[in-house]
Order: structure tokens, then C-alpha cells, then sequence
């Protein structure tokens, strides 16, 4: 398996655009995880999917952050418009979803908004 | 009070020695804890979970729980070099699917 795909792997932008971070999670896996890591917060829980249906969003900073899930292999993460305060590290992960199961994350998208 | 808190380090260690790397956390709910390594521009990958009070030993990496100090530890036995990186703590509540992360303890074993 290829593992959890992220892309684009770096986005650089400019304050007041749309930027969209695309996932793709391993196959069979039912619950999927948005994260977002700076030096200040750590890795902070954005929102996860269980069954493609959003469980928990309460980590979505702001109306500005959206997410979706059309199906079991694929979600997005967007912000629109972006600020410089969104510049940080975005992780998807997915896993089984069983209790102790582990979290299997994906590369990662470096995201820097001037 | 942070929901998981952990030392920001750097914890140094000579090449050889154990690294014992602490957890505290704040909720009595939280049922199972999990250690991930994060190597510098990498995604964090799992080392071990533990949900039992006591020792879960796993090659040269132990995980210490004590619920009732609401404390946990990552012990390292022979540290190399190819160990630095940093450690993150994490926690899942009952009930709950999310994994909770501290910000993280940077580990450096010295040659």
C-alpha cells in the first residue's frame, strides 16, 4: 500500500487566497484525521471522519476552514480566504478506527501564507 | 492546564544511556496513551500505546503508565543516535477516537 497521499506537499500563497490540501487515505481505512503542527501548538486534531461522515470539528479554527469527505478515498481541507496565521504543517492520517488502533499519517503539506 | 503536557527538552544523552521521556495529563478519563517519534520534517509514526497501569516493554523502548499520578513515560534503553528526534505524547479519552497530542519532548543522543 502506498500509505496515506498528501498533495501538494508544499503551497505557498498569498494572504486572502483559497488554498485547498487534498488526502487520500489507505484503502480500508474508515476514519480519517486532519492535523495541523506548529512549533507554538503542536499537532493540533482540525476535524476527523468516521464512515466519511464528520464527527468532530470542534478544532476547525474558524468559518475561514471547511472540510469534506465525498467518499472513502478522498478529503479536502480548505481555507478560504488564507492568513498569514494559517502558515503551519498539515497532516491527514487514517486508520482502522478501532479502539488502540494506530494513526498512519501522510506526508504532510507545508503551507506558507504571505 | 494543557490536556497533555511534556517537557519541550532538548533531553541530551550520551550514546548507550537510557532517555526517559515524561508525559502528565489532565483528564482522569483518558484511557489509552500512545508514544509517536518525529524525525525532523517527517509525519510522526507510532512506537507504542499503552492502556494498563504498569510496564509494556517492546524491544529497547518501555512504556511506564501510573493513572493515578496521571503520568506517563517512555523509557529508551541503549540510546543511539539514529533515537534523536522528537517525542510525542498522546492520548485518547473513553468514548472518544481522537488522539490528543502534547507539543512534543526534542531527544538528542550523542555519539
Amino acid at each position: 500500500d502506498a500509505g496515506v497521499i498528501q498533495s501538494p506537499r508544499h503551497e505557498v500563497t498569498e494572504m486572502g487566497q483559497e488554498v485547498t490540501l487534498r488526502c487520500k487515505p489507505i484503502s480500508g481505512h474508515n476514519s480519517l484525521f486532519w492535523y495541523r503542527q506548529t512549533m507554538m501548538r503542536g499537532l493540533e486534531l482540525l476535524i476527523y471522519f468516521n464512515n466519511n461522515v464528520p464527527i468532530d470539528d470542534s478544532g476547525m479554527p474558524e468559518d475561514r476552514f471547511s472540510a469534506k469527505m465525498p467518499n472513502a478515498s478522498f478529503s479536502t481541507l480548505k481555507i478560504q480566504p488564507s492568513e498569514p496565521r494559517d502558515s503551519a504543517v498539515y497532516f491527514c492520517a487514517s486508520s482502522f478506527g478501532r479502539e488502540n488502533e494506530k494513526l498512519f499519517f501522510g506526508s504532510g503539506t507545508q503551507l506558507s501564507v504571505l | 492546564q494543557k490536556e497533555v503536557e511534556q517537557n519541550s527538552g532538548p533531553l541530551s544523552v550520551p550514546e548507550g544511556a537510557i532517555a526517559s521521556l515524561n508525559c502528565t495529563y489532565s483528564d482522569r478519563g483518558s484511557q489509552s496513551f500512545f508514544w509517536y517519534r518525529q524525525y525532523s520534517g517527517k509525519s510522526p509514526e507510532l512506537i507504542m500505546f499503552i492502556y494498563s497501569n504498569g510496564d509494556k516493554e517492546d524491544g529497547r523502548f518501555t512504556a511506564q503508565l501510573n493513572k493515578a499520578s496521571q503520568y506517563v513515560s517512555l523509557l529508551i534503553r541503549d540510546s543511539q543516535p539514529s533515537d534523536s528526534a522528537t517525542y510525542l505524547c498522546a492520548l485518547r479519552r473513553t468514548g472518544f477516537q481522537k488522539l490528543v497530542f502534547g507539543t512534543g519532548t526534542r531527544l538528542l543522543v550523542s555519539p
